[in-house]
């Protein structure tokens, strides 16, 4: 089946440290998307990216789209405690699907 | 502000005994989706409603079902609940405006099985 492989699958990080995560495929996507989900709560989409090649950020997260299509990375910069979170990278292709990620739990050392 | 609403936010329910969880929209989004999410699990589409076009996933039990009585509602009935089907449950919306479709998750319902 279609899968997307998400890596690291956890992190134990200090405060202020930069993060990175990572989401590969062996197929193309058009749309890479990133969403965060915290305990009890539905995933926040955090970053849509919609073109090869594309670097967008948002506040302290950065997130770009591959030039093969295959690929997109998450950075998180200084972390803080309130990042604490599973983030699920999501793939899409033309039709509505959405194919998730294993996710990366993160966590932060005040 | 424009959103995503689920209520209940935590559903209990006995083994066998229909529940019915809801989803509403602000945003006037063609398309509404309910995914199934277990602990530790990235969410699994169930079914999604382009405006009122019904499409099921191959691997969604018959036991789930679904209706949307306009574009702003759409609910997740639950025939017979098991033990297996304990779990959250996410309604989200995409508006499907040419290629884009980005998805947006309401908080979850939280359904308990006793």
């Amino acid at each position: 089946g279609q899968q997307l492989n998400q890596s690291p699958q956890s992190m134990f990080i200090q405060e202020g440290e930069d993060v990175s995560m990572n989401c590969t495929s062996s197929s193309i996507f058009n749309t890479w998307l990133w969403y965060k989900q915290e305990p009890g709560e539905g995933p926040v989409l955090l970053i849509a990216l919609y073109k090869a090649g594309e670097l967008t950020s948002n506040g302290r997260l950065t997130a770009q789209f591959g030039i093969t299509r295959k690929d997109s990375f998450l950075n998180i910069s200084a972390s803080i405690p309130s990042d604490v979170g599973i983030y699920f990278c999501a793939g899409q292709r033309s039709s509505y699907k959405l194919i998730f990620g294993s996710g990366t739990r993160l966590l932060v050392r005040p | 502000d424009a959103m995503v609403i689920q209520n209940p936010r935590y559903q209990v329910t006995q083994f066998g005994k229909p529940v019915t969880l809801s989803c509403s929209q602000t945003l006037n989004h063609n398309v509404m989706y309910w995914y199934q999410q277990k602990s530790s699990q990235a969410p699994k589409l169930l079914f999604h409603y382009y405006d009122k076009d019904f499409n099921n996933e191959a691997d969604t039990p018959d036991n789930f079902q679904s209706r949307r009585p306009n574009t702003s509602f759409c609910f997740l009935d639950i025939r017979s609940p098991g033990l297996g089907d304990a779990a959250m449950y996410l309604c989200a919306t995409s508006p499907r405006v040419g290629v884009v479709d980005t998805q947006y998750f309401g908080p979850g319902t939280r359904l308990t099985v006793l």
